[in-house]
């Protein structure tokens, strides 16, 4: 089976456009998180979907951030008036349930990289 | 919230000892603590998880214990090879939330 999928691999874009993010989840999971990572840094939790409802939206970094999810399966991350500071590694997971049990771990995707010149 | 340590410099070992990576974390014990392996240009992939009433987890080579009371765990390869070179990240729940937040990861070089 497949794993999870991300595109694009790599984004270049101006600074002010928009971008999306798409994540394909392993097929029947129902959560799917989104994270950031800067160079040389950790995973920034940003948002993440149990089904396709976002309860915690609170890493989100501004209203310029947004996601959705439909069908219970591919996401969408949206950046709108993209800014130097976005550039970074966007890494999508997904895992069966939204709470972690005893093997219930995430299954990342290869991230997309962003670059805003 | 929750602060997690991990040691950002980078542990050179030679092939066939034993590597110990260390994470520290700040705040309450969480409900369980994951390790996972970053390779460049990757997403991490996860290798153990490790629950609170759990004192040590085995999977083949690797092996991860887990002290409440330090508030720290270890990782560890045994038998190391250049293969494991990669970042090891770990992570832990925090805020109340079960979704883990994830440490900087210590990077590890074995030489053949």
């Amino acid at each position: 089976g497949a794993g999870v999928s991300q595109s694009p691999s790599n984004k270049v874009t101006e600074k002010g456009k928009d971008v999306e993010l798409r994540c394909d989840p392993i097929s029947g999971h129902t959560a799917l998180y989104w994270y950031r990572q800067r160079l040389g840094q950790g995973l920034e939790f940003l948002i993440y979907f149990q089904g396709n409802s976002a309860p915690d939206k609170s890493g989100l970094p501004s209203d310029r951030f947004s996601a959705e999810r439909t069908g219970e399966s591919v996401s969408t991350l949206t950046i709108q008036r993209t800014q130097q500071e976005d550039s970074a590694v966007y890494l999508c997971a997904s895992s069966l349930l939204e709470r972690v049990t005893s093997y219930n771990e995430q299954f990342f995707g290869p991230g997309t990289r962003l670059t805003v010149l | 919230s929750q602060k997690i340590e991990q040691n950002s410099e980078a542990l050179n070992i030679q092939e066939g000892k034993t590597a110990t990576l260390t994470c520290n974390y700040t705040n309450y014990s969480p409900a369980y603590l994951q390790w996972y392996r970053q390779d460049p240009g990757r997403g991490p992939v996860f290798l153990l998880l490790i629950r609170e009433n759990e004192k040590e987890k085995r999977k083949e080579r690797l092996k991860v214990t887990f002290d409440t009371t330090l508030k720290q765990s270890l990782f560890h390869i045994t038998a190391s090879q250049p293969a494991d070179s990669a970042t090891y990240l770990c992570a832990l729940p925090s805020g109340g939330s079960y979704i883990p937040t994830f440490g900087r990861g210590t990077s590890l070089i074995v030489h053949p």
